[in-house]
């Protein structure tokens, strides 16, 4: 399709289970964001990335989350030894544009929903 | 950090009224601002957008007014329909970061 697409949709993980969440961003996007939300939460901004360069990841809530992006498309998340505190909703969007100055330009995939048992 | 919030959680409306959902943000420095709606199990999806310099912008069904004196938005759907039901957040941005309320629900009822 030709919108951001992350996988796995759903994934349930049993605590102190790594993790790997991956996000295609539209083709040709430049920058490419990943955000986190919680159950009845506002998403929340994890790291930021412009081509393959991390710009941005003053959002990973720990050392346990780690994110890439080694050629400038394919994005992928990982969690090391889940707790149950990162249960939640993690979405990818991608951009055209390198400075999100219009809303408009930024597109979010479906989001991986993560829960750990 | 930043801190975006909203006063109503959850807005229950007649289909063909129109609803106004309201958002306070708390950094005067910031100077734009989006609405996004969220469908269950879908991704935020962009609705409108506003700068610092305007206080009103209008969509197609949709006003977003910025209060820039008490830090407040609002979004404004005209003849509210039920495929409007969903999550509302607004986001102010800084530095590439979206800054996220915790939404608000809107439930149309037929």
């Amino acid at each position: 399709g030709a919108g951001v697409s992350q996988s796995p949709r759903y994934k349930v993980a049993k605590r102190g289970q790594d993790v790997a969440l991956r996000c295609d961003p539209i083709s040709g996007h430049v920058s490419l964001f990943w955000y986190q939300q919680a159950l009845g939460q506002g998403p929340e901004f994890l790291t930021y990335f412009q081509n393959e360069a991390q710009l941005d990841k003053s959002g990973l809530p720990s050392d346990r989350f780690f994110a890439e992006r080694p050629e400038g498309s394919v994005s992928t998340l990982k969690i090391q030894r889940t707790q149950q505190e990162d249960s939640a909703v993690y979405l990818c969007a991608s951009s055209p544009v390198e400075n999100a100055n219009s809303g408009n330009t930024i597109y979010f995939g479906e989001g991986s929903w993560l829960t750990v048992v | 950090g930043e801190s975006v919030g909203l006063h109503l959680p959850t807005l229950s409306v007649q289909e063909g009224d129109n609803s106004i959902i309201n958002c306070a943000y708390s950094n005067s420095a910031s100077d734009y601002f989006i609405w996004y709606k969220q469908e269950s199990g879908k991704g935020p999806q962009f609705i409108i957008d506003i700068r610092s310099n305007m206080d009103k912008r209008q969509g197609q069904r949709v006003t977003v007014l910025l209060n820039k004196t008490v830090k407040h938005l609002s979004l404004q759907i005209a003849a509210t329909q039920p495929g409007d039901s969903a999550v509302y957040f607004c986001a102010e941005v800084n530095f590439n970061k979206f800054y996220f309320g915790s939404g608000t629900k809107l439930n149309v009822k037929p």
